[in-house]
């Protein structure tokens, strides 16, 4: 009953330096996201995959990376972290692109940047 | 542009008593209207789709509806584990998931 994993569930990181937050669903879903939620802010979504080897930008993609080399792993990459990109990120899948296919979250990963 | 606004932002109730959250959305065509719960340190959880005004659906103590301009979230004699966050969100015709624009939420307590 797992769904879509997130690790890891907290990181501090120093500016300047980079990671990988890790994703994997187990629902065979063709569609994964990467969202970042910040305090009084909206969900935003950094990058989106429609299937293995497709990526695309969402809306606040600067300063990360993603790729999708399987259907069931999404990791996104922060390259050079700013505190800026202090957050929480999650992680989504669903089997489609339409309103019907009903989009499935992580449990997040919290990112302090300092 | 899309936008998606909640209110209030937060809204503190006593075991039993009824009440509505407010969302109100302005978006170039509605495809789908979306509320999720989402707990402390959690990720949301998927409530209601909503896809035309008039539209209602139920689940346990929540109702949500939809005019062409809001949606409304009822809850009916709430209990403590109802406390929660609670988020809207709206796609717009001719997008798809890829293009959701989420409100900030209100934040539920329900004090017993």
């Amino acid at each position: 009953n797992a769904g879509v994993t997130q690790t890891p569930k907290f990181r501090i990181l120093k500016i300047g330096q980079s990671m990988t937050l890790q994703c994997a669903q187990d629902m065979n879903h063709n569609y994964m996201y990467w969202y970042r939620q910040d305090p009084g802010m909206g969900l935003k979504l950094i990058y989106y995959s429609v299937g293995a080897g497709i990526t695309d930008k969402g809306e606040v993609p600067n300063g990360y990376n993603v790729s999708r080399s399987t259907t069931e792993d999404f990791p996104l990459r922060l390259e050079l972290a700013a505190p800026s990109q202090t957050s929480v990120y999650f992680c989504a899948s669903s089997s489609g692109p339409g309103s019907g296919n009903t989009i499935y979250f992580g449990e997040g990963s919290w990112l302090t940047v300092v | 542009e899309d936008q998606v606004t909640q209110s209030p932002e937060a809204l503190r109730l006593q075991e039993g008593e009824s009440s509505s959250l407010n969302c109100s959305y302005t978006v170039s065509g509605l495809r789908g209207l979306f509320w999720y719960r989402q707990d402390p340190g959690k990720g949301p959880e998927f409530l209601f789709t909503l896809y035309s005004a008039g539209e209602e659906k139920e689940k346990e103590r929540l109702k949500a509806t939809l005019t062409k301009k809001e949606s409304f979230l009822h809850i009916t004699a709430p209990k403590p584990e109802d406390s929660a966050t609670y988020l809207c969100a709206v796609q717009a015709i001719n997008f798809g998931n890829e293009k959701l624009t989420f409100g900030t939420g209100t934040r539920l307590t329900i004090i017993p």
